[in-house]
């Protein structure tokens, strides 16, 4: 039983272009989260999605930030028009259920240059 | 959500016993503290979660006072792979989650050193 796989590991993107994160839950698993994890910071809750359905995305910037869960295929985490700033770790949780442990993935490393 | 304090950073060596101690001042009564490890270049993992008194497990023990406004996980003899974030985390739900969300704070880095 795979746990929660992330890819890219790494991922470099220059000012302007689109980063897409990938996130494939552990199986059997509908609950998917996404933090990010800035240099010297602790993690920050992103946004909680089933699948199909966005649940809470309260620690999503406003603009240029989308998730998506869909029926097939893995969740992704989508950020148009990258600047210096989003340059950070993001990482993945899957989970069964709300009050289930959460799994974490080996995350992203997204650097904008 | 109760707000968590903890320790920037801790050094120990080899074999000794660590103490990390979390204050949550305004924990409520439905609140159960759970503590992450997290290491370079990984996403965390679950080490323990309880609610009251003494929890012990294969990796650590979590004590919890009875008026449960803070907590201590408890490393018995570490070693250099013990180097790591320790988060502490308080949740609603079980496993420290509230609406499946897991506030994390700066958590303690601990350096083992031989």
């Amino acid at each position: 039983n795979a746990g929660v796989m992330q890819n890219p590991r790494h991922l470099v993107r220059r000012r302007g272009q689109e980063a897409r994160l990938r996130c494939s839950p552990m199986k059997g698993h509908s609950h998917v989260y996404w933090y990010r994890q800035l240099p010297e910071e602790g993690l920050k809750f992103m946004v909680y999605l089933q699948k199909e359905n966005i649940i809470d995305e309260s620690g999503m910037p406003k603009e240029r930030f989308s998730a998506e869960f869909p029926k097939e295929g893995p969740s992704i985490l989508r950020i148009q028009q990258v600047v210096r700033g989003d340059s950070a770790a993001y990482f993945c949780a899957s989970s069964g259920g709300m009050n289930t442990e959460a799994f974490f993935g080996q995350g992203t490393r997204l650097t904008v240059v | 959500l109760a707000k968590t304090t903890q320790p920037i950073s801790m050094d120990s060596y080899e074999g000794q016993e660590v103490n990390i101690t979390c204050s949550h001042n305004n924990i409520a009564t439905n609140d159960y503290i759970t503590w992450y490890q997290q290491f370079p270049s990984q996403g965390p993992r679950f080490i323990i979660q309880g609610y009251k008194t003494k929890v012990t497990n294969e990796v650590a023990s979590l004590f919890i006072p009875a008026d449960r406004k803070s907590s201590t996980l408890s490393l018995p003899r570490v070693s250099l792979s013990d180097t790591a974030v320790y988060y502490c985390l308080v949740g609603e739900k079980n496993r420290g989650s509230t609406l499946g969300r897991l506030y994390f704070g700066r958590g303690t880095q601990l350096t083992v050193w031989p």
